[in-house]
């Protein structure tokens, strides 16, 4: 099945700097890469996905990149504000009949103001 | 909110007791998953459904078992239940097994004693 590891595991960022969390999966028929964030105490929910038909894709701050065959993935927060403390989480998966979403570990983002 | 519904929101209950977990899917998704977060571990996922019928399992002890009835809803059951079974159980719906996003619940926080 997929396997999905993520770094780092944890990451503190000064407010406005980057923060950059990378994954890389095993399977090479995984095709969708979705990101999700978890603020404390709360449901993890999507912040940005890809699709292996594209290698980048940006939504403000937040912009994701994929390298298919070197099997990883990155996302990448520009500008980082307090707010974006979380843990978030890289997901791969094949969007077919078996699809299920295999979660890296998570990467604890801390934003020092 | 994100239109997934899980109950209870908290549970308590002693070693080698049985518990069941239920979950509500958004209106008009036909695709449940069950996820369980331990302090340790990530998000480990457990078990798919699609319209009924079970589409994908993952890491899924024997002693645990879900189904998805007629209505959609979903129940994850957990028995003979151990220390090491505390966690954090989500569950996540989508449209169907072939779109990326999957919203996820509150999810269950179960506490074994």
């Amino acid at each position: 099945g997929e396997n999905v590891e993520q770094h780092p595991s944890t990451l503190s960022v000064q407010e406005g700097d980057s923060a950059v969390i990378k994954c890389t999966y095993s399977d090479s028929a995984s095709n969708y890469f979705p990101w999700y964030k978890q603020e404390l105490g709360k449901r993890p929910q999507l912040i940005i996905d890809i699709r292996s038909n594209v290698g980048e894709k940006k939504d403000q701050r937040i912009a994701v990149t994929l390298n298919k065959t070197a099997k990883h993935f990155s996302l990448h927060i520009t500008e980082t504000q307090p707010e974006d403390s979380a843990v978030y989480f890289c997901a791969a998966s094949r969007i077919v009949n078996d699809y299920k979403l295999s979660f890296g570990a998570g990467t604890t983002v801390t934003v020092r103001a | 909110d994100s239109g997934v519904t899980q109950t209870p929101k908290h549970l308590i209950t002693a070693t080698g007791q049985r518990v069941t977990l239920r979950c509500s899917p958004r209106s008009g998704d036909l695709s449940v998953y069950w996820y369980q977060q331990s302090l340790d571990q990530g998000l480990q996922f457990l078990i798919q459904y699609y319209n009924g019928e079970e589409r994908a399992k993952g890491n899924i002890l024997e002693r645990f078992s879900a189904q998805q009835f007629p209505d959609l809803h979903s129940e994850l059951n957990l028995s003979s239940l151990e220390l090491g079974d505390s966690a954090l159980y989500f569950c996540a719906s989508s449209v169907d097994s072939s779109l990326g996003e999957a919203f996820f619940g509150q999810g269950t926080r179960l506490t074994v004693v």
